[in-house]
């Protein structure tokens, strides 16, 4: 069965303490993880697709890795604007995304 | 990136009223296009998968006969809440890709409240 399990739940940081959040996941071939940003009362906003393990990709101060089993999304000096949910979702067969619960990251000024 | 857009925003309606909400993509067509449902601090979870020209295809426990969905188009899917009553009170979001198996774009998500 699909999972996708994010940790931590939430994650307060001071602006500019950087930290990286986790998305492990266990599927039946994997055709894409994704890691989107949701801020409240929105719909996710893209961010980035990892395809094989050992990929990396980076966006300003976002950088997100991919293994076999699990993803990191680190996070470099983070500001307060950064605060938002963040969701790892997995695509397997058909489709559609399969998404993990999320972490909730604030960033204190 | 790609732009889908939701309408309404935000709905409050009387138990046993019927809701309609529209997804549009924008700038692309989509022939498969996927409606989510959110509850507070919980992730995001798939309804249904809405396929122009033919019947939508509904997740397990997802009653097909209370969230109609009908995509007459290639850029407009709707989801409409029947009979809708306040355990379907509910953020809804729609999503569609540009091409298959690559990054899904999300609409803004409609808050209902049903009353």
């Amino acid at each position: 069965e699909d999972q996708v399990t994010q940790s931590p739940e939430a994650l307060r940081l001071q602006e500019g303490e950087s930290s990286s959040l986790n998305c492990s996941y266990t599927v039946s071939g994997l055709r894409g993880l994704f890691w989107y940003r949701q801020d409240p009362g929105k719909g996710p906003e893209f961010l980035f697709t990892l395809y094989s393990a050992g990929e990396e990709k980076e966006k300003e101060r976002l950088k997100a890795t991919l293994t076999k089993k699990e993803s990191f999304l680190h996070i470099t000096a983070p500001k307060p604007e950064d605060s938002a949910t963040y969701l790892c979702a997995i695509q397997a067969g058909a489709n559609n995304l399969f998404f993990g619960t999320g972490t909730r990251l604030t960033v204190i000024p | 990136g790609a732009v889908v857009s939701q309408h309404p925003s935000w709905v409050i309606c009387k138990s046993g009223t019927s809701v309609k909400i529209e997804c549009r993509s924008l700038d692309f067509q989509a022939t498969t296009m996927f409606w989510y449902r959110q509850f507070p601090k919980q992730s995001l979870m798939l309804m249904a998968t809405s396929n122009e020209g033919s019947k939508a295809t509904y997740e397990q426990g997802v009653e097909k006969d209370k969230f109609l969905i009908n995509h007459a188009s290639l850029t407009l899917s709707t989801l409409t809440v029947t009979s809708a009553h306040p355990e379907d009170s509910s953020f809804y979001i729609c999503s569609a890709s540009v091409e298959p198996n690559t990054e899904a774009f999300f609409g803004q998500g409609t808050r209902l409240t049903v009353v």
